[in-house]
């Protein structure tokens, strides 16, 4: 199946723990982007790259790493978790200069992280 | 960037039509309006994306006004499969390709 795929779905763990999100895309998109979404249902981005180059670094604390080994990949480490790390996160993919924003990006299903 | 306002909630039943009414005054001259579909515990779907005047697709019409400060997403005989959260966004391709969503709208269709 051509998708975004994210693992693990669900992340349970313990404060000051590290843990990584793994993300795989096999559409041939050239963008990867990380989002978190937070109890509000509020979907705010985190990073992007293109090419394996990031292009987005919004103001996130530097305990979230992102690496992108390739264009098909974009993984996400945590390092000493907090408990207001809890929330869902999406990995998404697109072409990036399509002329058309917003066109066409495709997310996966999500990972919740709990933090306890 | 253009901020967005939607309702944050709607109801409607089976088979109705539903119309979303995005609020986007502040819209830019390359701006896009964009819109995505959110079902629970799934990452958000495009629907549909449109500049100016009309676009329909399979799932869903978008109607834009000629001064383009607010969009209408229609959704023409909904089902209880509808219900979701949808997502109004605008922006344009010097953001470095981030959608900004606002607080979306919850839809939910009752039998």
């Amino acid at each position: 199946d051509t998708a975004v795929s994210q693992t693990p779905k669900y992340l349970v763990t313990q404060m000051g723990n590290d843990k990584s999100i793994k993300c795989e895309q096999n559409l041939g998109h050239d963008t990867m982007y990380w989002y978190k979404q937070d109890s509000k249902k509020f979907l705010k981005i985190m990073f992007s790259y293109n090419n394996k180059e990031l292009i987005i670094n919004e103001t996130v604390p530097n305990r979230f790493s992102p690496k992108s080994p390739d264009k098909a990949h974009l993984n996400l480490h945590i390092n000493s978790l907090e408990l207001g790390d809890s929330a869902v996160y999406f990995c998404a993919s697109s072409h990036r200069d399509r002329g058309r924003p917003g066109y066409g990006y495709t997310f996966g299903s999500g990972t919740r992280l709990t933090v306890v | 960037l253009a901020k967005t306002t939607q309702p944050i909630s709607m109801d409607s039943y089976e088979g109705q039509e539903v119309n979303i009414t995005c609020s986007h005054n502040n819209i830019a001259t390359n701006d896009y309006i964009t819109w995505y579909q959110q079902f629970p515990s799934q990452g958000p779907r495009f629907i549909i994306q449109g500049y100016k005047t009309k676009v329909t697709n399979e799932v869903a019409s978008l109607f834009i006004p000629a001064d383009r400060k607010s969009s209408t997403l229609s959704l023409p005989r909904v089902s209880l499969s509808d219900t979701a959260v949808y997502y109004c966004l605008v922006g344009e391709g010097n953001q470095g390709g981030k959608l900004i969503f606002g607080q979306g709208t919850e839809l939910s269709v009752k039998p």
